[in-house]
């Protein structure tokens, strides 16, 4: 059954960068059938996709964060980062990374989701 | 890119069923045929009800249904149950530029 767990520090000063580890157990993360993402959530607030990565690393951003965001892949790892630069306040949030659920193109469901991790964002 | 638009809450008895719609534009909702939902609940990761519209994950019961007319999608709850209690929220693609974004979520509350 596959797992995908998050890891990383839950404090993360301003102005400083933001590094995430999602670990996925349980299947390949060189499918050639899946893309992996980042999502997060700001506390009591909704959704916001933040980019998924082939294991190719060909990688699609939310325009709003991208310059501000790498996501990156390591397959001997079986695993795939996030990081995101020059962090303030507004950026703490539970971060999740999931399973984009098909191959498609289109494809905007995520089918498998870590359990999330907190990240804070103050000095 | 805006979220989707989502009414912030719905509720209904045990037995009925809710409603809940999700608003977007013709380049992301009303443009393609790739819409998700998701069910969660307090402290938890979300769970995909709902793909391409209309389609059930195996282990999701068929009292979750989804609809789309327009820019707007639904996703109808029937025979409402306590567990179904959850934060709801709807996805789209949104093409080349902005290619998948969020909607707004609703609140559901069993009476």
């Amino acid at each position: 059954q596959l797992q995908l767990q998050e890891s990383g520090p839950g404090l993360v000063k301003p102005s400083e960068t933001l590094s995430l580890t999602c670990t996925v157990s349980g299947g390949s993360i060189s499918s050639s059938t899946y893309y992996w993402g980042w999502i997060r959530q700001p506390p009591g607030k909704g959704l916001e996709w933040i980019g998924i990565i082939y294991y190719t690393e060909t990688t699609y951003y939310n325009p709003s964060l991208k310059s501000r965001v790498t996501i990156s892949v390591d397959t001997s790892k079986n695993q795939f980062s996030l990081k995101l630069n020059s962090v303030t306040a507004a950026d703490t949030a539970v971060y999740y990374c999931a399973r984009r659920r098909s191959g498609s193109y289109y494809e905007n469901a995520f089918d498998i989701w870590g359990q999330g991790t907190m990240v804070t964002v103050s000095s | 890119q805006s979220a989707l638009t989502q009414p912030p809450s719905a509720s209904g008895s045990p037995g009925q069923s809710v409603t809940i719609s999700c608003t977007g534009t013709s380049s992301d909702v009303g443009g393609y045929t790739y819409v998700s939902w998701y069910q969660q609940h307090p402290g938890k990761a979300p769970k995909l009800m709902i793909y391409e519209v209309s389609k059930r994950p195996s282990g999701v019961p068929d009292r979750f249904s989804g609809s789309k007319s327009g820019n707007t999608a639904s996703l109808t709850v029937s025979g409402l149950q306590a567990e179904d209690e959850a934060d709801y929220y709807c996805s789209s693609y949104a093409g080349n530029n902005n290619f998948l974004v969020f909607g707004t979520g609703t609140k559901v509350t069993v009476l």
